[in-house]
């Protein structure tokens, strides 16, 4: 099964402070997204990247960016993070050309802010 | 925007029943869905796919797809205590590749 691994598992950050949120994935996979899951919201798109060096925007950029400089590795990055980011951020891969484009996910990064 | 809602939020199932999910979409364009599941602690796994209308079975899980009433469910038979998790169900983002996912539905199965 494919393997996307988030480091680290958990953190606690200062508002106003920079976060990084860090993935890789073994699976050889040309797609990575990055998804937030609050209660009563279920998961939602932040950025997503389809080639190296390339990101776009998801449903909910507002706050965050995106850096993807190689084809296994993708990052989150708060550059001040607020209370407000407080949540669980997943990251998924999932492969390009005529697959299925399953999502793969990896463990989550549960994030508080305070 | 696309959206996705499920229900119910929450269901109690006997272990050994039938639970039974259910996902409206928004976008008549809608082609591909899947379902998640997600036990406590882990990430979203992917339970099944189904892209045509009608019923696709694996095992004891069987999905509904009526694109014309805009409507995906999921059928889980014989219910077991490790079906008990948060279920989603997700459709292909129009004009890429990511998933919009519902809001969930927590599944717990009672002995």
């Amino acid at each position: 099964e494919a393997a996307v691994t988030q480091s680290p598992r958990s953190k606690v950050a200062v508002t106003g402070g920079k976060v990084t949120l860090s993935c890789h994935q073994t699976n050889n996979h040309d797609y990575m997204y990055w998804y937030r899951q609050d209660t009563g919201h279920g998961l939602r798109l932040i950025h997503y990247s389809y080639v190296a060096d390339s990101t776009e925007k998801g449903d909910i950029p507002d706050g965050y960016k995106a850096s993807r400089p190689s084809q296994e590795n993708f990052s989150l990055i708060l550059e001040l993070a607020s209370l407000s980011q407080t949540a669980v951020y997943f990251c998924a891969s999932s492969a390009g050309g005529r697959s299925q484009n399953t999502l793969y996910f990896g463990a989550g990064t549960r994030l508080s802010v305070l | 925007q696309q959206k996705v809602q499920q229900s119910p939020e929450s269901l109690i199932v006997p272990e050994g029943g039938m639970a039974s999910l259910n996902c409206t979409f928004s976008d008549r364009n809608s082609q591909y869905f899947w379902w998640y599941r997600q036990h406590s602690g882990e990430g979203p796994k992917a339970l099944m796919s189904i892209f045509s209308n009608g019923d696709k079975k694996e095992g004891r899980f069987t999905a509904h797809l009526n694109k014309a009433s805009l409507h995906v469910s999921l059928h889980i038979k014989d219910s077991q205590p490790s079906d008990s998790a948060l279920y989603f169900c997700a459709v292909r983002r129009q004009g890429g590749r990511a998933l919009i996912f519902g809001t969930g539905t927590t599944v717990s199965v009672s002995p």
